[in-house]
């Protein structure tokens, strides 16, 4: 099993359409949660820290269950921009250079 | 403007080559890496350096090598022992490595190596 599952995708969505990213990860010790979105052969960027009690920023929502280990990442009101990879990273505490990064799910949104 | 300048961005190498790509940050980071990431998986770490003159290996290092002689510069060297080389290779820098959410990775542009 992967420590951090991803849906590769990809996810083809209308421009203004609502999707949702889920993100599973093994490790129970896993500290903090990250999105990061990659767009075509450039360099990951950070999208978002996830926290506890779930954050929002603009159109994007971040929850995550630790219960469950499984992060989710919400995109609202989709525009064309969006069309990238998303990343999901969980990071433990065991060496915090221990940086698990997902294989991604790619989104495209179509006018 | 603060950043992580990786070069050169393209690279062609012949087998049994060494090549070395270099990563210079004016960030103050005291912690780099280097990652490589291929088409449909995620990133994984080659190396790691904390400090200045101290270096990790990472999850893939076999060869590979690196250098930390200066804050600034951790520079990559993809030996001909290296079985496959050709993949894109992504340099970042945090400012530190514990667990905290403020140790963030930021990333270089990339240098995409491929081999003839």
């Amino acid at each position: 099993r992967k420590e951090v599952e991803q849906d590769p995708g990809p996810f083809n969505v209308p421009e203004g359409a609502t999707v949702a990213f889920n993100c599973t990860y093994s490790n129970s010790a896993s500290q903090s949660f990250f999105w990061y979105r990659q767009d075509c052969r450039k360099e990951p960027k950070l999208l978002m820290s996830v926290y506890s009690s779930g954050n929002e920023d603009g159109r994007f929502t971040a929850q995550l269950n630790r219960a469950s280990q499984y992060i989710s990442l919400l995109i609202r009101d989709s525009k064309l921009s969006d069309s990238a990879t998303y990343l999901c990273v969980v990071r433990g505490n065991t060496g915090g250079f221990k940086t698990i990064f997902g294989a991604g799910t790619r989104l495209f949104v179509k006018a | 403007d603060g950043g992580i300048t990786q070069s050169p961005k393209y690279l062609f190498r012949k087998e049994g080559q060494n090549v070395t790509l270099s990563c210079e940050q004016n960030l103050n980071h005291d912690a780099m890496y280097w990652y490589r990431q291929d088409p449909g998986q995620g990133l994984r770490l080659i190396y790691y350096s904390q400090i200045v003159n101290d270096f990790q290996k990472g999850d893939i290092a076999e060869g590979y090598s690196v250098s930390r002689e200066k804050k600034e510069s951790f520079p990559l060297t993809v030996t001909s022992a290296q079985k496959n080389p050709t993949a894109f290779y992504l340099c970042a820098s945090s400012e530190g490595t514990g667990s905290s959410g403020a140790n963030v990775l930021t990333f270089g542009a990339g240098s995409r190596l491929t081999v003839l």
